[in-house]
């Protein structure tokens, strides 16, 4: 696709369940990036794989959020037993470029509400 | 770790007026500092970029500024019009082995027509 594409759109979990949000990147972008933005808040930083490799996990909040990218392209990330604070929206981005700094682009998120 | 803090969080201005944002960094070793715009409900798109080896860049309407020294950075929008309406991130990105960009809280926008 043109884009970055991200699904569902929308998720409704009920405290303690399980999700999975998945992340399609613009084909041939070597970086992957996931954010958590709250409502009125700018994107939180959570993980970042080059290709396949999970180069930085920092920001996940918990053991319970889990990220992959097994070939390199699309993305899974995975947020286990949820609360009510994983209430949020769900970034990924992608770029072109594994070590230069250069142009990040969004998919339209994944909004996450857990009741 | 970078922190990036971005004010003011709120700016009204009149159609055809200018708007400032300013931003601030921690990390001396970020180089590239992009400003995203968000409209609500839709995902961020990046407006403007500037790295570390320049001090000023401009498009249109648009120009962002950059005080390495100070580790300031601000966004200039001139002749607002009500499409600019929006949030508006900056972001620094701290570089080497791979990068992730932190962003600043944002600030919204409103142009009143």
């Amino acid at each position: 696709g043109a884009g970055v594409s991200q699904s569902p759109r929308y998720k409704v979990a009920k405290r303690g369940q399980d999700v999975a949000l998945r992340c399609d990147p613009i084909s041939g972008h070597v970086s992957l990036f996931w954010y958590q933005q709250a409502l009125g808040q700018g994107p939180e930083f959570l993980t970042y794989f080059q290709n396949e490799a999970q180069l930085d996990k920092s920001g996940l909040p918990s053991d319970r959020f889990f990220a992959e990218r097994p070939e390199g392209s699309v993305s899974t990330l995975k947020i286990q037993r949820t609360q009510q604070e994983d209430s949020a929206v769900y970034l990924c981005a992608s770029s072109l470029e594994g070590q230069m700094n250069t142009e990040a682009f969004f998919g339209q998120g994944t909004r996450l509400t857990v009741v | 770790g970078e922190n990036v803090e971005q004010h003011p969080s709120t700016l009204s201005v009149q159609e055809g007026d200018s708007a400032v944002i300013k931003c601030t960094y921690s990390d001396s070793a970020s180089n590239y500092f992009p400003w995203y715009k968000q409209e609500l409900g839709k995902r961020p798109q990046l407006i403007i970029d500037i790295r570390s080896n320049v001090g000023e860049k401009k498009d249109q309407r648009i120009a962002v500024t950059l005080n390495k020294t100070a580790k300031h950075f601000s966004l200039h929008i001139t002749e607002t019009q009500p499409e600019d309406s929006a949030v508006y991130f900056c972001a620094a990105s701290i570089s080497g082995g791979g990068f992730k960009t932190i962003f600043g809280a944002g600030t919204r926008l409103f142009v009143k027509a």
